[in-house]
């Protein structure tokens, strides 16, 4: 199989706070990884690709030093969001892949509902 | 416009019918297929991955791909109420910014 996990799976913090999301790969080496963002009801809309070892590239619109990502070895990926606003409520989910190019199969680890007061 | 289209529905169905779901899609450069299931606060599950127009068949699934009119299609068969769950259509271009575009999902209950 290819499993992908998520921690913590939902989390709630005050405004302001900095909020850290783990993405594991268990069974496999990921050399890409993906997070993804999801509102209510809406698909899901890339923020960043990283390979390990190497600075995340982020979509169009994403801001860079608001949504830190690590890659730090083949099988962990974070991502912070840092000083949370309410508006950056939503459905985290990462993604992993083995290879390095969009045609590999992502697979998606189970989500993390951020909840920002 | 959307560059991926699908109905977000919902859409409900007796249990034993056979369930259609479609996106379509406008840019000719999209050429790899996938239908993801996401169950509610889940992740999404691949399901299925095409690259060729015609049919791809798995078990009770069967992915549909035409590219002359920009159209995919999933049909359940036999559907079962396990199978309610939201499914989302993505497709890879492979010009220009290459990376997974999802459609908005399709909602499916299945009545028992």
């Amino acid at each position: 199989g290819a499993v992908v996990s998520q921690h913590p799976s939902r989390v709630i913090c005050k405004s302001g706070t900095s909020v850290k999301i783990e993405c594991r790969s268990l069974d496999f080496q990921a050399t890409t990884m993906f997070w993804y963002r999801q509102f209510p009801k809406q698909s899901l809309m890339l923020m960043a690709t990283s390979n390990e070892g190497s600075k995340a590239t982020y979509e169009q619109g994403v801001e860079k030093d608001k949504f830190l990502i690590n890659h730090a070895s083949l099988t962990l990926s974070t991502l912070t969001v840092t000083s949370a606003h309410p508006e950056d409520s939503s459905f985290y989910i990462c993604s992993a892949s083995r290879g390095t190019v969009y045609t590999d199969t992502q697979y998606f680890g189970p989500g993390t509902r951020l909840t920002v007061l | 416009q959307k560059e991926v289209e699908q109905d977000p529905g919902p859409l409900s169905v007796p249990e034993g019918a056979i369930v259609s779901l479609n996106c379509t899609y406008s840019n000719s450069a999209f050429q790899y297929f996938m239908w993801y299931r996401q169950y509610s606060r889940k992740g999404p599950e691949l399901l299925m991955y095409t690259y060729s127009s015609g049919n791809k068949e798995d078990g009770r699934f069967t992915a549909q791909v035409d590219k002359s009119s920009k159209y995919i299609s999933l049909f359940i068969r036999d559907s079962q109420p396990s199978d309610s769950a939201t499914y989302l259509c993505a497709m890879i271009r492979i010009q220009g910014a290459q990376k997974l575009v999802f459609g908005q999902g399709t909602r499916l209950t299945i009545n028992p």
